[in-house]
C-alpha cells in the first residue's frame, strides 16, 4: 500500500530558530500534500495544502511567512517552522494525496516539535 | 466553512459494553473516513464509506454513511481494551479532508 514517511518524528529546538519537517511518498506520486497540526488531546487542524510545482494554499489563521511550505517534487513536501516559539510546539502531521477525489489520503508518522 | 461534528469526545466504557460514536455535518461529502491514532503516531485509515445509507463491516466495528452524506457513525460491538485510542472521523470535501474533534476511547479490562 501507499506509505508516507515524515522525518524527524521528534525534534528538539531553540526559541528563534528554524525546523525543517520532511514528508516524502515512497511508492506513489503524490499531486498534493497536506500538513496538520495536532495539540495534546485534540484533533488534526489542517495547515496548508500544497500542490507539486505551486504555492501552498494556508488556511485561514495560518501564517504563511512562519510556515514556509515547498513541493518542489511529486514525492516530496517540505514545512519549515522559522524563527521557532515555545507556542509552536506541537505535533505536526503531513498527508499526501495521489490525486482526485476518492484516491484516498496516506498519513505520515506524525513530528513531535518542541521549542525550548 | 464544512464542520464536522464529534460525540462524544470522550467515552469510557467496560470490556464487553457496545458503543457508537456520531460525526454529523450540515455539509455534504464525497465520501467520509474514519482513523484511529494511536500516541505519537499519524492517523491509520479504517475504513472510507463513499455512497448514501452505506454500512461497511470491519470485525466488530460497523460504519454506516447516512443517506445524504452528511453523517456517519461508528459502532463497536463487545468493545475490547484493545479498542482504546482515539478515533476520527474525516470528510472528503473541496479535495481535502475536514477532520472532526476526535473521540478518545478508553475500554477498561
Amino acid at each position: 500500500g501507499a506509505v508516507v514517511s515524515q522525518h524527524p518524528s521528534w525534534v528538539i529546538c531553540k526559541s528563534g530558530t528554524s525546523v525543517k519537517i520532511e514528508c516524502r511518498s515512497l511508492d506513489f506520486q503524490a499531486t498534493t500534500m497536506f500538513w496538520y497540526r495536532q495539540f495534546p488531546k485534540q484533533s488534526l487542524m489542517l495547515m496548508a495544502t500544497s500542490n507539486e510545482g505551486s504555492k501552498a494554499t494556508y488556511e485561514q489563521g495560518v501564517e504563511k511567512d512562519k510556515f514556509l511550505i515547498n513541493h518542489a517534487s511529486l514525492t516530496l513536501s517540505t514545512l519549515t517552522v522559522t524563527s521557532a516559539h515555545p507556542e509552536d510546539s506541537s505535533f505536526y502531521i503531513c498527508s499526501a494525496s495521489g490525486g482526485g477525489i476518492g484516491m484516498g489520503y496516506t498519513f505520515g508518522s506524525g513530528t513531535r516539535l518542541t521549542v525550548v | 466553512t464544512q464542520l464536522l461534528e464529534q460525540s462524544p469526545q470522550f467515552l469510557s466504557i467496560q470490556e464487553g459494553e457496545n458503543l457508537t460514536v456520531y460525526c454529523n455535518s450540515s455539509s455534504v461529502f464525497s465520501s467520509l473516513q474514519w482513523y484511529r491514532q494511536e500516541p505519537g503516531e499519524g492517523p491509520v485509515l479504517l475504513v472510507t464509506v463513499v455512497t448514501g445509507g452505506e454500512v461497511k463491516k470491519l470485525k466488530r466495528l460497523t460504519f454506516q454513511f447516512g443517506d445524504a452524506r452528511k453523517d456517519s457513525s461508528l459502532h463497536i460491538t463487545a468493545a475490547q481494551p484493545g479498542d482504546t485510542g482515539l478515533y476520527l472521523c474525516a470528510g472528503d470535501g473541496a479535495q481535502k479532508l475536514v477532520f472532526g474533534q476526535g473521540t478518545r476511547l478508553t475500554i477498561n479490562p
